[in-house]
């Protein structure tokens, strides 16, 4: 089975631009969530999806927002990049049926 | 709300001693419990978990965890370290009760096994 890959890998974006990240859930996976990991820090949860739908939020504004497709692939959108979203940006996919989330290897962000 | 904290931002330990990192948790309802690592410029690695039943747990690569209700902790242990396990290991908690998946990070304890 494939794991959790996600694109790009790197990314540099000027304050005010938008930016999308893609992530492919593992195989069989129907529920994926995001999560934000500041330098020094933990990661963060932004949201889950389950069938193309949000399922749960944490503490993050409307500027972030994402889609789940009916493949289990998912994107997040980040509008309006401040320099506070500089993160390494991690997706992670699980089963509904299963407790532990497994993540991809994460999109590094920088915004200048 | 859901909180976990990890009282170490670093541990040292001599290869071949034994390791205890040390998790500490709050949740409204039973917690679901769980250690990632994360190897530099990596993802996380799935460890361990604790769901329900027997409060020890064993892992991958020799990790186990031991569930405390009463003192609210699940400390990483490994009976002999390896320099390999060097990394940056995170404790996770999930409301069982919740609606979501939502997982709640520690800010992680690096690791230093010292040959």
């Amino acid at each position: 089975e494939t794991g959790v890959t996600q694109s790009p890998t790197h990314l540099i974006k000027t304050r005010g631009q938008q930016v999308t990240l893609r992530c492919s859930s593992q195989s069989g996976h129907n529920t994926v969530s995001w999560y934000q990991q500041a330098l020094g820090q933990g990661p963060q949860f932004i949201f889950q999806y389950y069938r193309e739908e949000e399922n749960g939020r944490g503490n993050f504004p409307p500027r972030f927002s994402g889609l789940q497709f009916p493949n289990y692939s998912s994107e997040l959108n980040v509008n309006a990049l401040e320099l506070d979203d500089s993160a390494l940006y991690l997706c992670a996919s699980s089963l509904v049926s299963t407790y532990e989330q497994y993540f991809g290897p994460g999109t590094r962000l920088t915004v200048t | 709300a859901q909180s976990v904290a990890q009282p170490e931002d670093q541990v040292n330990v001599a290869e071949g001693n034994p390791l205890t990192v040390k998790c500490t948790y709050s949740v409204s309802g039973n917690p679901y419990l769980f250690w990632y690592v994360q190897y530099p410029n990596r993802g996380l690695q799935f460890l361990l978990k604790y769901i329900t039943g027997d409060n020890l747990v064993k892992g991958s690569y020799g990790f186990e965890a031991e569930f405390n209700k009463s003192q609210t902790s699940f400390h990483l242990k490994k009976p002999s370290a390896l320099v390999s396990d060097s990394a940056l290991y995170f404790c996770a908690v999930r409301d069982s009760g919740a609606g979501s998946y939502q997982l709640t990070f520690g800010k992680g304890t690096k690791l230093s096994v010292i040959p």
